[in-house]
């Protein structure tokens, strides 16, 4: 069935440097790619989105990347701070049934 | 202020005993839907709704019921609970569904637990 696979599951980096979270997705049909941060007891809040027609978008620290070819997508963050801290989640919308399908999810954690 | 809107936020409650979850966004949102999260499951969809009076099954429907009687509403039903459906819940809405679908604005959650 339709997947979106998410890694890694937990991510450790120093403050100041660079983190990377990669998803791939199964259904070359899905045109829309969010991205969303969950605080402790928050919901999920989007971050970040890219549509299939764009190779790459970027605000501020934040950056997205699609391969559509490769069907896969990544979230990157640079100059890392403690409040990026949280869970990190990539979607997916298959866009024949309108189904969004989440990764599970990646831990990031910023060590002073 | 733009929000969706979660009750109860905490319940436990016993096998068998009909609950309902409520949700509410005041974005005037066609789409919204129901997610539950477990550890390491990540969020998978329980149900969706396009628009008023229309909804259809995500990846996990069983054992709920959902409903769309007015724009701003999307209750989840638990008929029968049972003790796998604890878990934390959250409501979403986005503006519109489809292949142009806006970000989904989420609510706080509600975690339940079926004793």
């Amino acid at each position: 069935g339709e997947n979106v696979e998410q890694h890694p599951s937990t991510l450790s980096v120093q403050e100041g440097d660079s983190a990377v979270i990669k998803c791939t997705y199964s259904d070359s049909a899905s045109n829309y790619f969010p991205w969303y941060k969950q605080e402790l007891g928050k919901g999920p809040q989007l971050i970040i989105d890219i549509r299939s027609n764009v190779g790459e978008k970027k605000d501020q620290r934040i950056a997205v990347t699609l391969n559509k070819t490769a069907k896969h997508f990544s979230l990157h963050i640079t100059e890392t701070q403690p409040e990026d801290s949280a869970v990190y989640f990539c979607a997916a919308l298959m866009n024949r049934d309108d189904k969004i399908i989440f990764g599970k999810g990646t831990r990031l954690h910023i060590l002073p | 202020e733009a929000q969706v809107t979660q009750n109860p936020r905490y319940l436990i409650t016993v096998t068998g005993k009909k609950l309902t979850v409520t949700c509410s966004q005041n974005m005037n949102h066609e789409y919204m839907s129901w997610y539950r999260q477990d550890p390491g499951l990540g969020l998978r969809q329980i149900y969706y709704s396009m628009n008023v009076e229309v909804t259809d099954k995500g990846d996990v429907p069983e054992g709920y019921k959902v409903s769309r009687k007015e724009k701003r509403n999307f209750p989840l039903i638990l008929e029968s609970p049972s003790p796998n459906q604890t878990s934390l819940y959250f409501c979403a809405s986005s503006r519109t569904g489809g292949g142009w679908n806006q970000p989904q604005h989420f609510g706080d959650g509600t975690r339940l637990s079926i004793l």
